[in-house]
């Protein structure tokens, strides 16, 4: 059973306008939640996380959202570039050892 | 420049061959690990370590073998691989296992392993 979803495969959105990625969650344990960035032929690469006692986490042109009652986080790019074209991964963990687990990806395209 | 670094950067292997994956960080850190990605599916764990000692192991088929000399060097040992087996195998590393240790880890660039 996948516990982090991604349900859009991807997305395009125009340049200068917001990106809205979304991710759901299934295990309410997961108290920490990241998003990744992958380029082609990359490895993925930490772009901005959110801790279970927050709401909102912003960093530049990025903010992620958290709503645990819907067990649902988004990640809001605006506004968005070309060069934010890419695959991005939402993953969660919970305290403790344990390990990220990601979802599938959305790939978004972001046309000038 | 990561600085976890993946060689090769591309394979293509048959079924009944041996080869072996390499991955080497200069980053400092204690845990090393093992990703799969396939197509469609979400990034899948499959080895930790974590000063050199394996840690963590997910039901993955022994015809994958994994090594871990020292905490700089990570290699994924391949033999009698099956066509789902392709796919892009990343490494990882961070600084430890503590709570957020997993959550700060830096990835390779990854290797395209194609089975035919």
């Amino acid at each position: 059973d996948q516990q982090v979803k991604q349900n859009s495969p991807s997305l395009s959105v125009q340049e200068g306008r917001i990106s809205i990625l979304n991710c759901d969650y299934t295990n309410s344990m997961f108290d920490y939640f990241l998003w990744y960035k992958k380029y082609p032929a990359e490895g993925p690469t930490f772009l901005i996380s959110i801790s279970s006692i927050k709401d909102k986490n912003e960093d530049g042109r990025f903010t992620v959202f958290l709503n645990k009652s819907a067990k649902h986080l988004s990640l809001h790019i605006v506004p968005s570039q070309p060069g934010d074209s890419a695959v991005y991964f939402c993953a969660a963990t919970f305290s403790g050892n344990t390990p990220l687990v990601f979802g599938k990806g959305t790939r978004l395209s972001v046309i000038a | 420049e990561t600085g976890v670094t993946q060689t090769p950067r591309h394979l293509v292997m048959g079924m009944t061959n041996k080869k072996s994956l390499k991955c080497e960080q200069h980053l400092g850190h204690n845990a090393m690990y093992w990703y799969k990605q396939s197509a469609k599916k979400p990034l899948e764990l499959m080895f930790v370590y974590s000063l050199e000692e394996r840690v963590e192991n997910n039901s993955v088929p022994s015809r994958f073998s994994p090594e871990c000399p020292n905490s700089s060097h990570l290699f994924l040992h391949l033999h009698t691989l099956q066509p789902e087996d392709s796919a892009l195998y990343l490494c990882a590393s961070s600084q430890d296992l503590s709570s957020r240790g997993w959550t700060e880890a830096f990835f390779g660039q990854g290797t395209r392993l194609t089975v035919v």
